[in-house]
């Protein structure tokens, strides 16, 4: 089970920080993905990291904003969210990638003034 | 890499076969997965590496393909399956979804 938390109001330029808590799974072994979709729209790969945190990937339009990373002893993830825009405002879920067999439930962020 | 399904939106009837295809812009081997979305919901693994099927998916489920061209079969829709689809390559970072794919009750 994955569950996100964090989400929230915040304010164009703002930064927020989301987490993502594991269980049910050894969570050391598994790379994590972070996810957006917009209400209505599509899905957006955001971020990724690897099982034991030393590779990270990034979408282009979140390259040099967003930071992930895990800490595999408290079984969870972050995703540091930095200059936050009006665009980056979206459902952000946590996916266990591959195989993508265990999503969170998601955590909506809202960037608005 | 781009991946691109076709079509955008399909109305079809239970019972019905449908199929969705999804192009990639360059060959990802056999590294592409299928979800299926409800509204307000996670999306779902149907279909993983081109063809194996997630455990508890319906065997209704089909996926094939290579290189490039890839499909999802339905081969007998039920009322629960009417929702979005999408195709996702994990050959290469940036991974990519495809644009999806809306499943309506005719």
């Amino acid at each position: 089970q994955l569950v996100e938390s964090g989400g929230g109001l915040v304010q164009p330029g703002g930064s927020l920080r989301l987490s993502c808590a594991a269980s049910g799974f050894t969570f050391s072994s598994y790379a994590i993905h972070w996810v957006r979709q917009v209400p209505g729209k599509g899905l957006e790969y955001v971020s990724a990291i690897s099982s034991n945190g030393g590779s990270t990937y990034y979408a282009d339009s979140v390259t040099g904003r967003f930071t992930i990373s895990r800490d595999n002893s408290k079984n969870t993830l972050y995703l540091q969210m930095g200059s936050l825009r009006a665009e980056d405002t979206a459902v952000y879920y946590c996916a266990r990638v591959p195989p993508g067999d265990c999503w969170g439930q998601g955590t909506l962020v809202t960037v608005s003034s | 890499i781009q991946l691109t399904q076709s079509p955008s939106f399909l109305s079809a009837s239970v019972g019905d076969r449908v199929t969705i295809t999804c192009r990639a812009s360059q060959g990802i081997s056999s590294y592409l997965a299928w979800y299926q979305q409800k509204p307000g919901k996670a999306p779902k693994l149907l279909i993983y590496a081109t063809s194996t099927l997630q455990n508890g998916v319906p065997s209704r489920f089909s996926g094939s393909g290579s290189g490039t061209e890839f499909t999802l079969t339905i081969s007998s829709l039920q009322p629960e399956d009417f929702a979005t689809y999408y195709c996702q390559q994990l050959n290469s970072y940036p991974i990519t979804f495809g644009q999806g794919t809306r499943l309506e009750i005719k």
